[in-house]
């Protein structure tokens, strides 16, 4: 079965430092994986994907994510955190096995404090 | 473009009654899912439509229900509401069913049981 895991439930980072939200998947078969970023009481909003290509994408809002392979691992950093990046993040892969429904990680919180 | 919306934003219900939350997707997607997202379970999979047709379900009972029409329009609904079906329901949209293809969010319904 295809599943994705987020370690930390919190990340707390001072603004202006780098931040990273860890995310580790489990596939058969070739990943499609994604982040979105929810504030408080809104829908999700799509930041970034990877289908095939290069390990580093880029997505909105000066966000990118890391695909590793061999670590199963698709971590998504920012160089510069900002205050107004604290929200709820989600990593998901696409079940191609099922029609293609996202499975998502349980969530991490990230704090980041001026 | 419009993004996915839906309607209505907030829903307050007893239990035991019906209700119905609407979802119209961005223009020219053609694929609709459906997620309910509570702070036990997190984000789970409800169903996902395209072209009228349900290609996938989750593990709900069968008291969630859902269709769409012919303009892509998508429909759920859930008859004899439990108090555990308290949940801010997702709706996504995508141009195809094809697993690379990103998903977007609706702002989503907050429904309360009581």
């Amino acid at each position: 079965a295809q599943s994705v895991a987020q370690p930390e439930d919190q990340v707390n980072v001072a603004e202006g430092n780098p931040l990273t939200v860890k995310c580790t998947y489990s596939v058969s078969g070739n990943p499609y994986l994604f982040w979105y970023v929810q504030y408080p009481n809104r829908g999700l909003q799509f930041l970034l994907k990877y289908i095939t290509g290069d390990n580093l994408v880029k997505g909105s809002y000066g966000f990118e994510a890391e695909f590793n392979k061999s670590q199963t691992s698709f971590h998504l950093k920012k160089p510069s955190a900002l205050v107004s990046d604290s929200a709820l993040y989600f990593c998901a892969v696409r079940d191609t096995s099922q029609g293609g429904k996202l499975i998502f990680g349980q969530g991490t919180e990230l704090s980041v404090k001026p | 473009k419009a993004g996915v919306t839906q309607t209505p934003r907030y829903l307050i219900k007893t239990r035991g009654q019906q209700v119905t939350l609407s979802c119209s997707p961005i223009s020219g997607h053609r694929s609709v899912s459906w997620y309910q997202q509570t702070p036990g379970q997190g984000l789970q999979f409800l169903f996902e439509y395209f072209s009228e047709t349900q290609r996938n379900k989750g593990n709900f009972p069968g008291r969630f229900s859902g269709r769409q029409f012919s303009n892509s329009r998508s429909e759920m609904n859930v008859s004899t509401l439990e108090l555990g079906d308290s949940a801010l329901y997702l709706c996504a949209s995508s141009l195809a069913g094809e697993g690379m293809r990103t998903q977007y969010f609706g702002p989503g319904t907050r429904l309360t049981v009581l």
